[in-house]
């Protein structure tokens, strides 16, 4: 069975600072990776994901991921934090085997930023 | 175009009772979904609907938990009777197609004493 794994439960980083969420996933076929945000009081947003092609993926509000095969990870990266980037980030992993659309997620990371 | 919208967005209720979950779907996507998060734990899959069939319930716990999605429209969710650990916010997306990205609703956070 697949599963997700997000090492770090919480996360602080000052605002303007670089930031890496990490992310590992167990597939046994090619996956397909997620990252959502959800902010307080809101319901998840999908960041960006990968299906297939470059393994690096852009994504919305400045993120960006990279997947890795050889050491199954897909960290999520922004360059430069901002004060509203403040929420909980979840990996991802689909499954669409026998005809289903399931996710399977990690623990999420919350994030806080100092301003 | 609205998005996945759930009611209530908060239910309190005691040990035994019957809470009844709704969700509606962005119009036109025929595949729903059912997730729940129990106490900051991971989210996980409880069951997918393709219009109004269950293409997949492998996730629902136990058979206190009955989804119907008559007419393929919106969803609802009951639990009956509930139990403590029905305790956690529970998330409902869709999508167009199978494949394609879920949307999320906002979630219902239920609490159970």
């Amino acid at each position: 069975a697949q599963s997700v794994t997000q090492p770090d439960i919480h996360i602080t980083v000052s605002e303007g600072a670089s930031l890496e969420l990490r992310c590992n996933y167990s597939y046994g076929a090619t996956p397909y990776l997620f990252w959502y945000v959800q902010s307080p009081g809101q319901g998840l947003q999908l960041l960006l994901k990968y299906f297939s092609g470059d393994t690096l993926v852009q994504g919305i509000k400045g993120f960006e991921a990279e997947f890795k095969r050889s050491q199954s990870s897909f960290n999520l990266r922004k360059p430069s934090v901002h004060w509203s980037d403040a929420a909980e980030y979840f990996c991802a992993v689909g499954d669409f085997t026998g005809g289903g659309n399931k996710l399977t997620f990690g623990t999420g990371t919350q994030l806080k930023v100092e301003l | 175009e609205a998005g996945v919208t759930q009611f209530p967005s908060h239910s309190v209720i005691e040990k035994g009772q019957t809470v009844t979950l709704r969700c509606d779907p962005i119009s036109g996507h025929d595949n729903l979904y059912w997730y729940r998060r129990v106490m900051g734990k991971e989210i996980k899959f409880l069951l997918h609907f393709v219009k109004e069939s269950k293409q997949d319930e492998s996730g629902m716990p136990n058979n206190r938990f009955l989804a119907e999605r008559t007419g393929g429209t919106y969803s609802t969710l009951k639990v009956q009777p509930a139990e403590l650990e029905d305790s956690g916010v529970y998330f409902c997306a869709s999508s167009q197609k199978i494949m394609e990205t879920q949307y999320f609703g906002p979630g219902t956070r239920l609490l159970v004493l």
